[in-house]
């Protein structure tokens, strides 16, 4: 079965570093998202991408978040200069569409740790 | 906007019981209701989604979910626990009137199955 794959599974950073996650959607999908999740804790929407542009983007957001699909395959995040609030784990997900009970499909999500 | 509520940071069960995740929502329009679940370090996995008309909707590992549009619910079941089933739960919502074609999950819910 198709999956969402990210990399690398663990990154460790420097406050105000430039962090780029990578995610490759499932390859016939059209809406790319990026979630994180602190601690185990609450999954919270970032932003959702489709036709090369953002759809939707939560206040978490700010200007030191982008998203880009720099390819046919690839959808990054970067995080322009990390804080320590930053570390979380980061879930790439698509959908195949824009249909209302489309589900997301997750990746395994990449670990960032910012000291 | 939309909103879900997972009133229960925990559940426990024996193994070979029946098993309940309990989920509330809050949507503009039309709901539309996903359980997800999530092991330790990994992504999140869809486990069913909520189809307009069936109120007991079947998905995968043996889970079902029941909706409840007076009581604004969707509570995962389980006629028989497995130990293998203990994971964090998610339930998520999409709202069809104010669709910015995101995902909002709840809080989650831990459940435990003891042998």
């Amino acid at each position: 079965e198709p999956e969402v794959t990210q990399t690398p599974s663990h990154q460790v950073t420097q406050m105000g570093q430039e962090v780029i996650l990578r995610c490759v959607p499932i390859s016939n999908h059209l809406y790319f998202y990026w979630y994180r999740q602190i601690l185990g804790q609450k999954v919270e929407f970032l932003v959702s991408f489709y036709n090369n542009e953002i759809s939707e983007k939560s206040e978490i957001f700010d200007d030191q978040f982008s998203v880009e699909r720099p390819d046919g395959s690839n959808f990054t995040l970067k995080i322009r200069s990390t804080k320590l609030e930053d570390s979380a784990m980061y879930f790439c997900a698509s959908s195949p569409d824009r249909a209302p009970n489309s589900p997301l499909h997750f990746g395994n999500g990449t670990r960032l740790t910012v000291t | 906007a939309q909103s879900v509520a997972q009133p229960e940071d925990q559940v426990n069960v024996a193994e070979g019981n029946p098993l309940t995740v309990k989920c509330t929502y809050s949507v503009s329009g039309n709901p539309y209701l996903f359980w997800y679940v999530q092991y330790p370090n990994r992504g999140l996995q869809f486990l069913l989604k909520y189809i307009t008309g069936d109120n007991l909707v079947k998905g995968s590992y043996g889970f079902e979910a029941e909706f409840n549009k007076s009581q604004t619910s969707f509570h995962l079941k389980k006629p028989s626990a497995l130990v293998s089933d203990s994971a964090l739960y998610f339930c998520a919502v999409r709202d069809d009137v104010e669709y910015g074609n995101k995902l909002v999950f709840g809080a989650g819910t831990i459940l435990r199955v003891k042998s």
